[in-house]
């Protein structure tokens, strides 16, 4: 199994940030916590990665707690196109669970 | 650059067929993967690669086999297709550079064994 624990859905309105959690409490000190989602029909793709420090790029934030042992992708302004299945996984253990399926409200 | 490139996207097969389901990648990574993916369901990982001629097993090895004799190509060989194998493969590669690197995933390839 996964090394990973998240909900399996969460559902938001459009426009209003969104906070995806993820549970990681056996990661080692050198596992990188990425996150990927996947649009219907399509195969995953990468959104974001960090290890100790929260993270910011064009499509989301990365916060990570101060043990390591939990994660949260922040999307600031969720978009129809946002919706999807978002993945956490540590990427030396290369395993995916189920992943969060977020619907967004228009 | 085309990325991950999977062929074929779709395919059907008798049960005790066999196929190779290709991957090719032209961005130098040395790692690749191969995953399957069931309806509503997440990925799991069937083997994997670190560079040429190395390859190791995932969650669910069993009826596949893959080598890798290129950077570029990593197949996956169905040696008796079952219906249990029908499924979306994809394959993945990246960098090997200690968790860095993202995957690039390929669109993935449907296949049903009847």
């Amino acid at each position: 199994d996964a090394k990973t624990t998240q909900p399996n859905s969460m559902e938001s309105n459009e426009e209003e940030p969104v906070h995806l959690p993820c549970n990681h409490s056996t990661i080692s000190g050198t596992d990188y916590i990425h996150w990927y989602r996947q649009l219907p029909s399509q195969g995953p793709e990468y959104v974001i990665h960090g290890l100790t420090s929260n993270v910011n790029n064009r499509m989301a934030s990365l916060a990570i707690a101060e043990d390591r042992k939990s994660s949260t992708l922040i999307l600031h302004r969720a978009t129809l196109r946002d919706a999807a299945v978002y993945y956490c996984i540590l990427r030396d253990d290369m395993r995916f669970g189920a992943g969060t399926r977020l619907t967004v409200k228009p | 650059n085309a990325g991950v490139t999977q062929t074929p996207k779709f395919q059907v097969l008798k049960t005790g067929q066999s196929m190779t389901l290709q991957c090719a990648q032209d961005m130098n990574h040395e790692y690749m993967s191969w995953y399957r993916q069931d309806p509503g369901m997440g990925l799991r990982l069937i083997h994997y690669s670190v560079g040429a001629g190395i390859t190791d097993q995932g969650e669910v090895p069993n009826g596949y086999n893959v080598s890798r004799s290129t950077t570029e190509d990593f197949p996956l060989r169905l040696l008796s297709a079952a219906p249990s194998q029908t499924s979306v493969y994809f394959c993945a590669s990246s960098y090997f550079t200690g968790g860095v690197s993202g995957y690039t995933f390929g669109s993935g390839t449907r296949l049903t064994v009847v």
